[in-house]
């Protein structure tokens, strides 16, 4: 059973501040992630994609994948109300499938 | 680019009758669909995956006598439910892959489905 694991939150930061948003996954060959963002009410959006070990940087975001260790996480900066929704962490199996796996999303609040 | 729109947006239906969903994309072709379900406060819930001309592929419980999807060509996929009931009231979702990006999933805008 390939697992992608999120901490559901809330998690609650202030206007400005800088939100961490981790995941954990299972499937060792995984070469794909992403994270999507979901407003309440609302269909899945996709912020970024990364497939290589390091930092990928957009905008406010900074997405960064650590194989070794089996975690992606995401980076908001200078965090603003509107960010607040559901951030869900989607990693691609191994073995060519992409039908992803999600993970059940965690919930940040910004608050002014 | 990579737009998917989902019609309609929202509907109210009788217990009993069957409801069509339509997902299109509407800037590239989609080799492969997805069709979702979400209850409220509740993760994405995959129902099955449909690749362009050939049948669907459903997950685990998921009827697929009751959730009919027809993938007709490279832009629409339909999901239909047969015989609505109450318990079949969700958000329902799909999402697309391109020929050229595969690996990334762009999602529709979703269907709320009641039914009384």
């Amino acid at each position: 059973q390939k697992e992608v694991e999120q901490n559901s939150g809330p998690l609650s930061v202030p206007e400005g501040a800088i939100a961490s948003l981790n995941c954990t996954y299972s499937d060792r060959g995984s070469q794909s992630f992403f994270w999507y963002r979901q407003y309440s009410g609302k269909s899945p959006e996709l912020i970024m994609s990364i497939y290589s070990n390091g930092d990928k940087e957009d905008g406010r975001f900074t997405a960064q994948l650590n194989k070794a260790s089996q975690y992606v996480s995401l980076l908001i900066r200078d965090s603003q109300p509107s960010d607040s929704a559901t951030y869900l962490c989607a990693v691609n199996p191994s073995g060519g499938s992409y039908i992803p796996t999600f993970g059940r999303g965690t919930s940040l609040i910004v608050h002014p | 680019g990579a737009v998917v729109s989902q019609h309609p947006s929202r509907v109210i239906c009788k217990s009993g009758t069957s409801v069509k969903i339509e997902c299109r994309s509407l800037d590239f072709q989609a080799t492969t669909m997805f069709w979702y379900r979400q209850f409220p406060k509740q993760s994405l819930m995959l129902m099955a995956t449909s690749n362009e001309g050939s049948k669907a592929t459903y997950e685990q419980g998921v009827e697929k006598d009751k959730f009919l999807i027809n993938h007709a060509s490279l832009t629409l996929s339909t999901l239909t439910v047969t015989s609505a009931h109450p318990e079949d009231s969700s958000f329902y979702i799909c999402s697309a892959c391109s020929r050229e990006g595969q690996e990334t999933q762009y999602f529709g805008p979703g269907t709320r489905l009641l039914v009384l």
